[in-house]
């Protein structure tokens, strides 16, 4: 079966440096969610879209965008890295009203 | 503050075993109850899940217990088995809303 896929798998980049982070959701899934994962904690919800339009917003910071495309794909764009961005990056789809599934993530190293 | 909790933080568990991890909640608009399993590096994966108007689910060697009022679920993992080691995840989420928030995570270590 399908599953979520995620670009790239991992990421460094440099303080202050630009990253952007794509998804591919489970094909006729609506809703696309981002999840950020820091080291031995759980995941903390980030945004989500449902037919291309934002639906949900939680604790994303404001140097943080992101925007689902016609092809139900995301992407989630992050500028100014500091070191506490480094960390696990999970995109998640969903059917209508039904679970969630994860991507194998995107782990973003900033030095 | 964190709005589902979990416990405990880590578990041993010998082989053959029943491995029980439990959370509670305070959202009553929460209405929806999933686990997920989630091996080091790797995404987490959906393991069972439950609605509050039952109140228990079986799937396999995985069962849910869910006790509506007093806001607490927790999973059962039958005949634990080594594969079974990972972090285990709680999560609740409203209808409609359905971002997921996740308990602190439970590290399970079977011993063969």
């Amino acid at each position: 079966a399908a599953g979520v896929i995620q670009s790239p798998r991992h990421l460094i980049k440099e303080k202050r440096e630009t990253a952007t982070l794509k998804c591919y959701p489970i094909p006729r899934h609506d809703t696309v969610y981002w999840y950020q994962q820091g080291p031995g904690q759980d995941p903390q919800f980030l945004i989500s879209f449902y037919e291309k339009m934002q639906s949900d917003k939680g604790s994303i910071p404001d140097r943080f965008s992101a925007q689902q495309f016609s092809d139900y794909h995301s992407e989630l764009n992050m500028s100014s890295l500091e070191l506490g961005d480094s960390a696990l990056y999970f995109c998640a789809s969903s059917p209508p009203l039904g679970p969630q599934f994860f991507g194998p993530g995107t782990r973003l190293t900033v030095l | 503050q964190q709005q589902v909790k979990q416990s405990p933080q880590s578990l041993i568990v010998q082989k053959g075993g029943i491995s029980i991890i439990n959370c509670a909640y305070e959202n009553t608009a929460f209405d929806y109850f999933p686990w997920y399993q989630q091996f080091p590096g790797k995404g987490p994966a959906l393991l069972i899940a439950i609605r509050p108007d039952v109140s228990e689910k079986k799937e396999g060697r995985f069962t849910i217990s869910f006790n509506k009022s007093a806001k607490q679920f927790s999973l059962h993992i039958m005949d634990s088995q080594p594969g079974d080691s990972a972090t285990y995840f709680c999560a609740a989420s409203m209808m409609g809303a359905q971002k997921l928030v996740f308990g602190q995570g439970t590290r399970l270590t079977i011993n063969p």
